[in-house]
């Protein structure tokens, strides 16, 4: 258990629709970040959040946003969504400084119909 | 951009055989690398990280990496591998001093048969 928690585990949902997943860091992680998993295009970085700020951001799309909360939860929400944004989005956080590797939570799982 | 390359998509190897999977990153500054597995169904989950000091880090589960700054090298090895570490092999990258978002290859799967 790596101590990152992401609901709901699988999601399904039609084309068009909106979407939330939702994302609890590890005790005293002040980073979370957002990756998309995909067949052909591998682990792709998507946004980071650090202490309730955006602090970096990857290949998200502008129909795709975040934010982190003062509790450090995070929300990932996909909106219009297309069969395309069907893949494994994880979750994953980490501490500050040289080395501090990232944690990773079992992932949202969705498929768009 | 930055970019992380892992050499092979796909390897199949016979229970006791050595295992070689190469990692090779293009950013000329300072780096942290990483070695992730990723079980079937599970999470990622790391293996092993360099970031500093002895260039030959050892990790969980008898895997080894070594760090070849001259070859913007990173690659993953195991003596003798059995049918549990069969899954997917993720090198990362994290450029400058940390808490920044990590690169990733896009992954070797990794089969071992009895």
């Amino acid at each position: 258990d790596s101590g990152v928690t992401q609901t709901p585990k699988h999601l399904i949902t039609a084309t068009g629709q909106r979407v939330t997943l939702r994302c609890s860091p590890r005790s005293g992680d002040l980073s979370v970040y957002w990756y998309q998993q995909s067949l052909d295009q591998g682990l792709q970085f998507l946004i980071q959040y650090y202490n309730g700020e955006e602090r970096a951001k990857g290949n998200i799309l502008e129909r795709f946003s975040a934010q982190q909360f003062p509790d450090l939860h995070s929300e990932l929400n996909l909106s219009s969504l297309e069969l395309g944004d069907s893949a494994l989005y994880f979750c994953a956080s980490g501490g500050l400084g040289v080395g501090t590797e990232a944690f990773f939570g079992q992932g949202t799982r969705l498929t768009v119909v | 951009a930055q970019s992380v390359s892992q050499h092979n998509h796909h390897v199949i190897l016979s229970e006791a055989a050595s295992l070689e999977l190469g990692c090779n990153y293009s950013y000329g500054g300072t780096v942290n690398l990483f070695w992730y597995v990723q079980y079937p169904g599970q999470h990622l989950q790391l293996l092993l990280k360099y970031f500093s000091g002895d260039p030959l880090v050892k990790g969980i589960k008898g895997f080894e990496a070594e760090f070849i700054k001259s070859k913007f090298s990173f690659n993953l090895r195991k003596p003798s591998v059995q049918w549990s570490d069969t899954a997917e092999y993720f090198c990362a990258v994290m450029l400058g001093g940390g808490n920044t978002p990590l690169v990733f290859g896009k992954g070797t799967r990794l089969s071992v048969i009895a």
